[in-house]
């Protein structure tokens, strides 16, 4: 069974530094076309990807946020953390981590719960 | 403003059959798989439809799934009020320099 759950602060200022820590179980990092991403939704908006890395430490981001994201893995934790830079207030969302399978270049198929993250001085 | 177009909204009464459209472009639905999913209010997203057409353990078989050149279509019979949520379409993206993965709006789902 697939879990995933997303960890960390649930307000942050802006100019912070966000660092949000997925941990899941159910898989493996190291298995071949297996991906582990992260997805965000403002409150009652639409869903936004935002960064994916693969087994082979492939790394992926959206390119209107690239110059502010950073993915890493600990495949023998089985954690992978987001950091997002200079956070604003448009950045206040719920943000999802993800499963991606074997076929690699699909959208996810399991969801965390979610963590809302709040961005105010 | 989201990459794939989902009409805002959708409606229908209990027993009835109801349709949700998504569109996109060659780089994305066109060449791609179309994934379809449930947000049931304050929950997180759940995979519907995976594969154009594939329905996960566990989804009813009122749900199903389409996909015709660079639209794509997800039909729900035999309405229901738990049904009563948000429904996004999500497809891979080829689009150099675009993001992997993009969404459509969503579409608000109202059983009368």
């Amino acid at each position: 069974q697939i879990t995933l759950r997303e960890s960390g602060p649930t307000l942050v200022k802006p100019t912070q530094t966000l660092t949000l820590t997925c941990t899941f179980s159910g898989f493996s990092l190291s298995t071949y076309g297996v991906g582990v991403g992260w997805i965000r939704q403002p409150p009652g908006k639409a869903l936004e990807w935002l960064a994916l890395i693969y087994w082979n430490d492939d790394k992926r981001y959206s390119p209107s946020l690239k110059s502010r994201l950073t993915i890493t893995k600990d495949t023998s934790k089985n954690h992978v953390v987001l950091t997002m830079t200079n956070m604003d207030p448009m950045d206040t969302a719920t943000y999802y981590c993800t499963h991606t399978d074997e076929s690699s270049m699909v959208p996810p198929d399991y969801w965390g719960q979610g963590t809302l993250v709040t961005v105010s001085s | 403003q989201s990459v794939m177009t989902q009409p805002p909204s959708a409606s229908g009464t209990p027993g009835q059959r109801v349709t949700i459209s998504c569109s996109g472009s060659d780089s994305n639905i066109g060449n791609n798989y179309v994934y379809w999913y449930q947000q049931l209010p304050g929950t997180a997203p759940k995979l519907l439809i995976h594969r154009n057409n594939q329905r996960p353990s566990g989804v009813p078989d009122r749900f199903s799934g389409s996909k015709s050149g660079t639209s794509a279509s997800l039909a729900i019979s035999g309405l229901r009020s738990e049904d009563e949520a948000d429904y996004y379409c999500a497809s891979w993206d080829d689009t150099l320099g675009g993001p992997d993965v993009v969404f459509g709006g969503g579409t608000k789902l109202t059983v009368l």
